[in-house]
């Protein structure tokens, strides 16, 4: 079974600029978390789609937003980038019930210059 | 506010040592506590998870130590290998399971 895939691997912008991220989950999966990773404020919680509705939301500003498709893949948007938004993207794919193991994808690396 | 505290940030180990790595929370609602290790280039990968109504879980050489009251968990390496230098990560959640929050993550190094 493959795995959870991202695109693009790595990625480039300017500040102001806005992104679009892309998650594939496992097949079968319904359950798709976006996670943002930097050395300084570590791995943070994002938001979680299931079914096509956000169900759980991290505390992050507006600009960050995302939505799911009906075959349950995901995309993530950040607008208007700011330099502090350079980090690792991590999508997370579940069967979406408690205790389910998530299987991260390997990222997406945003530069913001 | 963190309220998954992890340490140490870093730990060198000898090959068939025992590694350890100790997590504190806050919210007493956590209810889900899994430990991800992370290679560089990767994402996390799940190793093992408890649930508070156990207060110990063994998968091969991990084993997750939970103890309730004081709102601590640990993970213990047995037989530390080479090949498990990574950087590891406790995490915890509450209801569904899927908003993860996580520690700040402990670099393992295990030398010959």
């Amino acid at each position: 079974k493959a795995g959870v895939t991202q695109t693009p691997r790595y990625l480039i912008k300017t500040r102001g600029q806005q992104v679009t991220l892309s998650c594939s989950p496992i097949s079968g999966h319904r359950s798709v978390s976006w996670y943002q990773q930097t050395p300084g404020q570590g791995l943070q919680f994002l938001f979680e789609y299931f079914s096509e509705t956000q169900r759980n939301k991290g505390n992050f500003p507006g600009r960050f937003s995302g939505r799911q498709f009906s075959n349950s893949r995901s995309e993530m948007n950040v607008s208007t980038l700011e330099l502090g938004d350079s980090a690792l993207y991590l999508c997370a794919s579940s069967l979406g019930t408690f205790g389910e193991t998530q299987y991260f994808g390997p990222g997406t690396r945003l530069l913001v210059l | 506010q963190q309220q998954v505290k992890q340490s140490p940030q870093s730990l060198i180990v000898q090959k068939g040592g025992i590694s350890i790595i100790n997590c504190a929370y806050e919210n007493t609602a956590f209810d889900y506590f899994p430990w991800y290790q992370q290679f560089p280039g990767k994402g996390p990968a799940l190793l093992i998870a408890i649930r508070p109504d156990v207060s110990e879980k063994k998968e091969g050489r991990f084993t997750i130590s939970f103890n309730k009251s004081a709102k601590q968990f640990s993970l213990h390496i047995m037989d530390s290998q080479p090949g498990d230098s990574a950087t590891y990560f406790c995490a915890a959640a509450t209801g569904g399971g899927n908003k993860l929050t996580f520690g700040t993550g402990t670099q393992l190094k295990v030398e010959l």
